[in-house]
């Protein structure tokens, strides 16, 4: 039961380098998303993707860009990283088909920026 | 606009005791769905609850349920019988959209609650 996994777990960049966090789940789930966590503090939604071909933004998009691989994968890039972006990355999945149903969430990546 | 609020940051709690955790949200939405969610020191998510706006009872599961109260706009999680596992943080999200719609999950900045022994 993989559910949905993240890669990597850990990264480390220095200012300005570019990077992809990847997101697959196997559960066919039709919505996935990509939330950010900072120390302390609760998940503030960066993009989402309602099905596939379909993305919109969320909460706190700038600075990101995302791709809507297929049904199972779910991409987030950082063009040009900055310190600010320092933080723990969630992916998310879910029906879509029934509100009632909860997320699924990967088990994040630790995203340091120097 | 959809928002979700938690006012409590902290809270400290003695074994066996019930605990209320706060969550009020706004939206214009009459059909959404309110998710509470318990993240452990490890990190990982874990869901606990889930109320229908349309639910005409509070949901229960096990120890945990609902305090719902629609025209307040809130939706409280009763912990019954706290237990040392219960430390963690724990949020409150609401998706909006219908039943066949999925929308964006925003979530609230969490309580941190620490049991007692």
């Amino acid at each position: 039961n993989a559910g949905v996994t993240q890669t990597p777990k850990f990264q480390v960049l220095k200012t300005g380098q570019s990077m992809t966090l990847q997101c697959a789940q196997d559960m066919n789930h039709n919505s996935m998303y990509w939330y950010r966590q900072d120390p302390g503090m609760g998940l503030r939604l960066i993009y989402y993707s309602a099905s596939e071909g379909t993305t919109d933004k969320g909460e706190v998009p700038n600075g990101y860009n995302v791709s809507r691989l297929n049904k199972r994968e779910f991409s987030l890039r950082l063009e040009s990283a900055a310190p600010s972006q320092t933080s723990v990355y969630f992916c998310a999945s879910s029906t879509g088909e029934r509100k009632n149903q909860p997320q699924h969430f990967g088990d994040g990546t630790r995203l340091s920026i120097l | 606009a959809q928002k979700i609020t938690q006012t409590q940051p902290g809270m400290f709690v003695q074994e066996k005791e019930a605990v209320t955790l706060d969550c009020t949200y706004d939206t214009s939405d009459p059909s959404y769905g309110l998710f509470w969610y318990k993240q452990p020191s490890s990190g990982e998510m874990i869901f606990l609850i889930y109320q229908g706006s349309y639910d005409q009872q509070n949901a229960t599961e096990g120890r945990y349920s609902l305090n719902f109260q629609k025209a307040r706009k809130s939706a409280n999680l009763v912990i019954s019988a706290s237990q040392l596992g219960d430390s963690a943080m724990y949020f409150c999200a609401m998706r909006e959209g219908g039943y066949s719609s999925a929308s964006k999950i925003i979530f609230g900045s969490g309580t941190r609650l620490s049991i007692r022994p």
